[in-house]
């Protein structure tokens, strides 16, 4: 149990469009999902944290208006990147939390390369 | 605050050595949980082992280990005979509710992470 998945698990587009990385918990309910970006030989950095039905909590630096979280449901996140720029190619990693919990499910990763 | 550490940025043995990663952590709380992870090239992170604050037991899977010391605030993790597949970049990380209160879940700390290279 406590399968997330990812889609999709690669993306290129071209720097000024948008692109939406959709995160789906498949066998249980996520009251809460996070939102990582992994650069190359980096940690993960947690970019935004979102409870089901409320507006996301982003990290300090993190721009809202770039990136669009939307967690409507509790099985699904979305994570938009707008108007992407060369410097947004990164790997994104989403999690899920059945809260209140220590843990969380990682899904596989998305990997993002603006052109 | 929440401080994950693991100095070991790159460790290379040859193929069988013994290996041995190192965490430390920082937390304020009484309750939490360490994690170690796995991310081989591929990029997806596999989960290894979850141990909570008031277990200290040893734990042993195979040919993996993890030694638990809160004295210390160690979380080590022991690669014994290590082989090819074992290459790969290796995070612990750390969930406490620090300042946190509502109903979801809790926020990860991650080590910076050792990238072990298994030499065959």
């Amino acid at each position: 149990g406590a399968v997330v998945s990812q889609h999709p698990s690669r993306v290129i587009c071209k720097s000024g469009t948008s692109v939406k990385i959709e995160c789906r918990s498949l066998d249980f309910q996520a009251t809460t999902m996070f939102w990582y970006r992994q650069f190359p030989k980096q940690s993960l950095m947690l970019m935004a944290t979102s409870n089901e039905g409320s507006k996301a909590t982003y990290e300090q630096g993190v721009e809202k208006d770039k990136f669009l979280i939307n967690h409507a449901s509790l099985t699904l996140s979305t994570l938009t990147v707008t108007s992407a720029h060369p410097e947004d190619s990164s790997f994104y990693i989403c999690s899920a939390g059945k809260g209140p919990s220590y843990e969380q499910y990682f899904g596989p990763g998305t990997r993002l390369t603006v052109t | 605050a929440q401080k994950v550490t693991q100095a070991q940025t790159e460790i290379s043995v040859v193929e069988k050595e013994d290996v041995t990663l190192d965490c430390v952590y920082e937390t304020r709380d009484t309750t939490y949980y360490l994690f170690w992870y796995k991310q081989p090239p591929s990029g997806e992170l596999v989960f290894l082992i979850r141990r909570n604050s008031f277990d200290e037991q040893n734990e042993i899977s195979g040919r993996y280990s993890w030694n638990f010391q809160k004295s210390t605030s160690s979380f080590n993790f022991t690669i014994t005979a290590s082989q090819v597949v074992d290459s790969a970049v290796y995070f612990c990380a750390l969930s406490d509710p620090g300042e946190y209160s509502g109903a979801g879940s809790y926020q990860l700390t991650f080590g910076k992470g050792t990238k072990l290279s298994v030499i065959p």
